[in-house]
């Protein structure tokens, strides 16, 4: 089975803080992706990867950035926490460059609090 | 720009009823897929169904169907003999054109009462 994986399940922060949330697949998928849940908005795209060292700015990359430097791994930083940040984030990975209609999988989510 | 329109924020259904979630969308674009993909409470999000723009046939998987329209651009999903595990968030999304990521509507959360 395919398992994507994320460091915390909860992560309370303060402002001003830099969080990194990691994200680690074992099937060798090329794509990765972290999106932002929050009620009534559904998830919003924060940045993509279609390879190692490469990233693409998704809907709402403002406030974030991503770091790519192995193929299983993909990380989110919020370089300074704001409030405005307090969500669940979503790490998704998928197969095949950028062919269409390829299942994406979910790791669990890390919900953040940002005090 | 592609959207994905979900109208029911929140449905419920007696168990082993039939339920319909309706989602309709936006493009341009004449090849795509479509998705629809669950969150069940506190648990992963996970892949229910799939729909090519190019097939006629709806997709179907055990209890789980899709009613796609191409023309009206419509992409709902029913689900047959309901059960309390499908008690869940359920988002229609949208993967096309030159875009490698999907586009999600902001969900409908389903649920099933005994």
């Amino acid at each position: 089975d395919v398992k994507v994986t994320q460091s915390s399940r909860y992560l309370v922060k303060r402002t001003g803080e830099k969080v990194f949330l990691e994200c680690v697949q074992d099937m060798d998928h090329e794509n990765m992706f972290w999106y932002r849940q929050d009620p009534g908005l559904g998830l919003r795209l924060i940045y993509f990867s279609y390879d190692v060292k490469m990233k693409e700015k998704g809907d709402i990359p403002e406030g974030y950035s991503v770091s790519r430097e192995k193929k299983e791994r993909f990380s989110l930083i919020l370089e300074s926490a704001s409030t405005n940040q307090t969500s669940m984030y979503l790490c998704a990975s998928s197969s095949s460059g950028r062919l269409m209609g390829n299942e994406q999988f979910f790791g669990p989510g890390t919900r953040l609090t940002v005090l | 720009a592609q959207t994905v329109t979900q109208s029911q924020p929140e449905m419920s259904v007696q168990e082993a009823e039939t339920v319909t979630l309706s989602c309709t969308y936006d493009t341009s674009e004449n090849n795509y897929y479509l998705f629809w993909y669950k969150q069940p409470p506190s648990r992963q999000m996970i892949l229910v169904i799939r729909q090519e723009a190019y097939k006629q046939q709806n997709a179907t998987e055990n209890r789980f169907s899709v009613n796609f329209q191409k023309a009206a651009k419509s992409f709902s999903l029913k689900i047959s003999d309901s059960q309390l595990g499908d008690t869940a968030m359920y988002f229609c999304a949208f993967h096309g054109g030159s875009q490698g990521n999907l586009i999600f509507g902001k969900g409908t959360k389903l649920s099933v009462k005994p």
